[in-house]
């Protein structure tokens, strides 16, 4: 079946614009997850979101960054007034339940000029 | 606090040598996960293994096997007769019992040369 897609694949923008970025998890998969790879902080979580429970946002770095899932499916990453900082690969992952094996899709390259 | 350290951060081998990827994660939970990722050049993690800490017992995928013990909090991941294919950046992962945060570690670059 189809794995996880997120769009764009890549993205470059100014600093101080605002950016959304999607994410297309496992058909039947209740659990969606956003990570960052930057080269200087590698693998970091963001924030997961787990059925219709409160999504755990404690790995978001700044109240700039933000994130929902609608109807338990797609999910978007949405970054305010980005930053040269911002600048990284945003992975999403999703699992048939929280715990389980995480599946990730192809990222998101973002670019903050 | 749950840490993963790969201590090793660039390996290089020859194709058809044998190598050994260490991991060593800390947590103070009881019920927790491992995880192997593979990271190749086209950017995209690849699911490797996942192994809960009740199950101490080294698994073999072809090429692929992993030796987990819990004595020395190590998850070690070894290639068999290494292949160029088998170039990419490997991560260690875990995650405590059934929450959502993958704990990666900083990932050892394998290149294999022919």
């Amino acid at each position: 079946g189809a794995g996880v897609s997120q769009s764009p694949s890549n993205k470059v923008t100014e600093k101080g614009k605002d950016v959304e970025l999607r994410c297309d998890p496992i058909s039947g998969h209740t659990a969606l997850y956003w990570y960052r790879q930057s080269l200087g902080q590698g693998l970091e979580f963001l924030i997961y979101f787990q059925g219709n429970s409160a999504p755990d946002k404690s790995g978001l770095p700044s109240d700039r960054f933000s994130a929902e899932r609608t109807g338990g499916s797609v999910s978007t990453l949405t970054i305010q007034r980005t930053q040269q900082e911002d600048s990284a690969v945003y992975l999403c992952a999703s699992s048939l339940g929280l715990g389980g094996t995480q599946y990730f899709g192809p990222g998101t390259r973002l670019l903050v000029l | 606090a749950q840490k993963v350290t790969q201590a090793q951060t660039e390996i290089s081998v020859v194709e058809k040598e044998d190598v050994t990827l260490d991991c060593v994660y800390e947590t103070r939970d009881t019920t927790y996960y491992l995880f192997w990722y593979k990271q190749p050049p086209s950017g995209e993690l690849v699911f490797l293994i996942r192994r809960n800490s009740f199950d101490e017992q080294n698994e073999i995928s072809g090429r692929y096997s992993w030796n987990f013990q819990k004595s020395t909090s190590s998850f070690n991941f070894t290639i068999t007769a290494s292949q160029v294919v088998d170039s990419a950046v490997y991560f260690c992962a875990l995650i405590k019992g059934n929450t959502g945060k993958l704990i990666f570690g900083q990932g050892t670059t394998l290149q294999v040369k022919p």
